[in-house]
């Protein structure tokens, strides 16, 4: 089946430091891919679209400045948390539209700290 | 839009029994339909999905579910429980004959098996 990577599976990093989180399509091509933020305990909230070759559609509510998506070929989606801060820290998780069938692959998710 | 809702946020349950895990979801349009089920630290597995046809849908681990669209309901079900199930589980929505549509996601509800 569609596999999707994701990595770091966990980060800690200083306030201030940005944060670079990669999603991989190992055997299909993605070219819509999905980026969640999950709270302790609670659900995954949509932060954003990631569309191959155009620039990602995000919620509302999301800082586009500070939550950089960039999804240059059809495996590799990245989020880049710009300048972080303890309140971004979280679980990050992303996700794949299978290919051809209705279908959503995720990623492992990566535990952000940011101390 | 749609929305999703579990209505329970916490199930405790012997092992070996059955549990039913709640779900109701509001929408205009049609709907496909999924169970994740994820576990701690971890992305989201797939359990089940439904996209049309029969409305008892079978999935991993033993579990079905079915799909009532006149009670708007997809309930998840499993005869007896193990241990091992201990997770947080996740009812979903996405328009359907959308190929590039995103998830909606309950609240999640967190599935508690004792021995």
């Amino acid at each position: 089946g569609a596999v999707v990577s994701q990595h770091p599976s966990w980060v800690i990093c200083k306030s201030g430091t940005s944060v670079k989180i990669e999603c991989r399509s190992l055997d299909f091509q993605a070219t819509t891919m999905f980026w969640y933020r999950q709270f302790p305990k609670q659900s995954l909230m949509l932060m954003a679209t990631s569309n191959e070759g155009s620039k990602a559609t995000y919620e509302q509510g999301v800082e586009k400045d500070k939550f950089l998506i960039n999804h240059a070929s059809l495996t590799l989606s990245t989020l880049t948390v710009t300048s972080a801060h303890p309140e971004d820290s979280s679980f990050y998780i992303c996700s794949a539209r299978e290919p051809g069938r209705y279908g959503y692959t995720f990623g492992s998710g990566t535990r952000l700290t940011v101390v | 839009a749609q929305s999703v809702t579990q209505l329970d946020s916490q199930v405790p349950v012997f092992e070996e029994a059955p549990v039913e895990l709640r779900c109701n979801y509001s929408s205009s349009v049609s709907v496909y339909l999924f169970w994740y089920v994820q576990y701690p630290n971890q992305g989201l597995q797939l359990l089940l999905k439904y996209l049309s046809g029969s409305t008892l849908v079978k999935g991993i681990n033993g579990f079905e579910a079915e799909f009532n669209k006149s009670q708007t309901s997809f309930h998840l079900r499993k005869p007896s429980v193990h241990i091992s199930d201990t997770a947080e589980y996740f009812c979903a929505v996405s328009e359907s004959g959308n190929a590039g549509n995103m998830l909606t996601f309950g609240g999640g509800t967190r599935l508690m098996v004792k021995p």
